[in-house]
């Protein structure tokens, strides 16, 4: 079974650019995460999807961050402008379901530096 | 609210010895609880989970986790560490009206020394 393929892998980019990230869970999966994962820090959560509508966003900084997952299957999260701030790794993870404790499998992650 | 507390954001360990990470958790209700081991450049493996069916609950790679209430704590062992273990591990917690969204402790570095 294939796992959650994230791309690209690394992105630089510098300050006040945009730049996007691609998800494609398990399949099978109705539930998508998209965490963010700052150095030598435990990830947190940005967004939750269960098929193509919005669980929660709460933790999305909706001024900069955007996500779609428009078919109910990938995913994209975009960032526009970055900041210096955003330099971190971006984790895609997918579950069955929406409900707890369903296991959530992880991708390998984008690591984004901003300059 | 839930949050989770990791206890020492390094610990070292010799090859063979007891590993043992720490983890407590703060949640109003009943809670489920969760390790995960980060490789280098790799995403989050889920280790183990607890879901109330057993406080004592064994995972992949010999490592096992016992559920203290009266503790809020999931501490993570392993009888005898291997060089592989060598990672970063982390302790997550959710709970039934949480809709599944894992909150994070801040992880622990395991070091393995030959």
């Amino acid at each position: 079974e294939a796992g959650v393929a994230q791309s690209p892998r690394y992105k630089i980019i510098e300050k006040r650019q945009s730049v996007a990230f691609w998800c494609n869970p398990i399949s099978g999966h109705a539930t998508l995460y998209w965490y963010q994962q700052i150095l030598g820090q435990g990830p947190k959560l940005l967004i939750q999807f269960q098929n193509n509508g919005v669980v929660d966003d709460s933790q999305l900084p909706k001024d900069r961050f955007s996500a779609e997952r428009l078919k109910g299957v990938d995913s994209t999260l975009k960032i526009q402008p970055a900041k210096l701030e955003d330099s971190a790794v971006y984790l895609c993870a997918s579950s069955l379901f929406s409900r707890a404790p369903d296991t959530q499998y992880f991708g390998p992650g984008t690591r984004l530096t901003v300059l | 609210a839930q949050s989770v507390t990791q206890l020492g954001s390094h610990v070292s360990v010799s090859e063979g010895a007891l590993v043992l990470l720490r983890c407590n958790y703060s949640s109003s209700v009943p809670p489920y609880l969760f390790w995960y081991v980060q490789y280098p450049n790799q995403g989050l493996q889920l280790l183990l989970k607890y879901t109330s069916a057993a406080t004592l609950v064994k995972g992949i790679n010999g490592f096992e986790a016992e559920f203290k209430k009266s503790e809020t704590s999931f501490h993570l062992t392993k009888p005898s560490a291997h060089m592989s273990d060598a990672a970063e591990y982390f302790c997550a917690v959710t709970h039934n009206n949480a809709g599944n969204m894992l909150t994070f402790g801040g992880g622990t570095r395991l070091m393995v020394k030959p």
